[in-house]
């Protein structure tokens, strides 16, 4: 079992619809856990990090954290066409030494105007 | 945040040679990373980039194969030599600022090796 698993879709909606991405995984030890935005050819934009359970609301974007069932997610409200990106999930553990991310595959999406 | 630069954004190089990536950030910062990103892959963790030492690796990546420099605090250097198709990649440079959940990465180099 691979340490963290994202479906890499890829994902197509219309414009103005709630996209949910996810993530789940498999190592208890990790603490935190950010989403990146990949545009084709550049490189991972950190949109929203968060530590333990809970979520996090940032304009049209929330992070959602279920540590008890190790599942991640990130969503996408009133979707536009160019939030048309790869999205990457990453998590780490905290304290000295935990600085190593560890990322999913990535999930393409295509939002259609 | 930080503002991260990458020279040369892409190369195309011939097997057996070496090629320099360099990064440059805007600001000072203690920590400092490259990762590759492989078609089809998630991101990996190459080594950490500490200034003043030699770069801590991972495993399944040696020195000899890809020596860093990190001369100060906002510039980096990572050389893959020897290089062969298998090398063909984008290679990121990374920082972290602020938090712990707060890394930052560079435009990336895409390599191939021919």
């Amino acid at each position: 079992q691979k340490e963290v698993e994202q479906d890499p879709g890829p994902l197509s909606v219309p414009e103005g619809a709630i996209v949910s991405l996810n993530c789940t995984y498999s190592n208890s030890a990790f603490q935190y856990f950010m989403w990146y935005r990949q545009y084709s050819r550049k490189g991972p934009e950190l949109l929203m990090y968060t530590y333990s359970s809970g979520n996090k609301e940032d304009g049209r974007f929330t992070a959602q954290v279920d540590k008890s069932s190790k599942y991640i997610s990130l969503f996408i409200r009133d979707s536009q066409p160019s939030d048309s990106a790869t999205y990457l999930c990453a998590m780490s553990g905290s304290g000295a030494g935990s600085y190593q991310l560890t990322f999913g595959k990535g999930t393409k999406l295509s939002v259609i105007p | 945040s930080a503002v991260i630069s990458q020279k040369p954004s892409r190369d195309i190089c011939q097997r057996g040679t070496s090629l320099t990536i360099q990064c440059q950030v805007d600001s000072q910062v203690t920590m400092m990373f490259w990762y590759r990103q492989q078609p089809g892959q998630s991101l990996t963790l190459i080594a950490t980039a500490n200034q003043g030492s030699e770069a801590t690796y991972e495993s399944g990546f040696v020195i000899d194969k890809f020596p860093i420099s990190r001369p100060n605090l906002t510039f980096s250097t990572l050389t893959v030599s020897n290089m062969s198709p298998e090398d063909s990649s984008i290679y990121l440079c990374s920082v972290r600022t602020g938090g712990e959940g707060e890394q930052y990465f560079g435009p990336g180099t895409r390599l191939t090796v021919t």
